[in-house]
């Protein structure tokens, strides 16, 4: 069976401090997707990336960048200079055809804070 | 495009009760997901339409249920609600609804079960 875990529950960093939130995953399919969200106290759920199994090279966007390690099936999320805005729940999720359609399967989510 | 939209956002019901929830999805998006989250159990698939037919199912009990009409836009229904059912519901639509397509989620729906 799929699965996602987020070992960090919480995670209370400075503003400018760089912080980087883990996800390791499990599944038996060969092709998956792999999602970040985020989730501000407003509560709708706002996509952040998405990198399917056959492509391990990191990406960054801004602030974000994200490292995919087929070899740990880790897929972590860093973000440089916090800002307050970062604040919220993140989630890392799972895709994949071991469950079909586009049926995502969640970790238990690391709240952020970034204090001023 | 607009986002996707889900109505009511908030909700108060009484044990027993039944209640229907309403999501509309993307303009041009086909699937419509649904989840449920909760402080205990997280984000839990409940389930996904797809050209009206229902085409996955989490393990929900069978007094959640769903439909989706030809627009696409979906409604959930919980008939006689529990206090565990107290939750926020998510949908999230996709273009064609296989592992590749990206879901982009409403601002859910908070139910409060008393």
């Amino acid at each position: 069976a799929q699965k996602v875990t987020q070992a960090q529950t919480e995670i209370s960093v400075v503003e400018k401090e760089d912080v980087t939130l883990d996800c390791v995953y499990e599944t038996r399919d060969t092709t998956y997707y792999l999602f970040w969200y985020k989730q501000p106290p407003s509560g709708e759920l706002v996509f952040l990336i998405r990198r399917n199994s056959f492509d391990e090279q990191n990406e960054i966007s801004g602030r974000y960048s994200w490292n995919f390690q087929k070899s740990t099936s880790s897929f972590n999320f860093t973000i440089t200079a916090s800002q307050v805005v970062d604040s919220a729940v993140y989630f890392c999720a799972l895709s994949g055809k071991e469950t079909s359609g586009s049926r995502l399967t969640f970790g238990e989510g690391t709240q952020l804070t970034v204090n001023p | 495009k607009a986002g996707v939209t889900q109505t009511p956002r908030y909700l108060i019901k009484t044990r027993g009760q039944q209640v229907t929830l309403s999501c509309s999805p993307i303009s041009g998006h086909r699937s419509v997901s649904w989840y449920q989250q909760t402080p205990g159990q997280g984000l839990q698939f409940l389930f996904e339409y797809f050209s009206e037919t229902q085409r996955n199912k989490g393990n929900f009990p069978g007094r959640f249920s769903g439909r989706q009409f030809s627009n696409s836009r979906s409604e959930m229904n919980v008939s006689t609600l529990e206090l565990g059912d107290s939750a926020l519901y998510l949908c999230a639509s996709s273009t064609g609804g296989v592992s590749t397509d990206t879901q982009y989620f409403g601002p859910g729906t908070r139910l409060t079960v008393l």
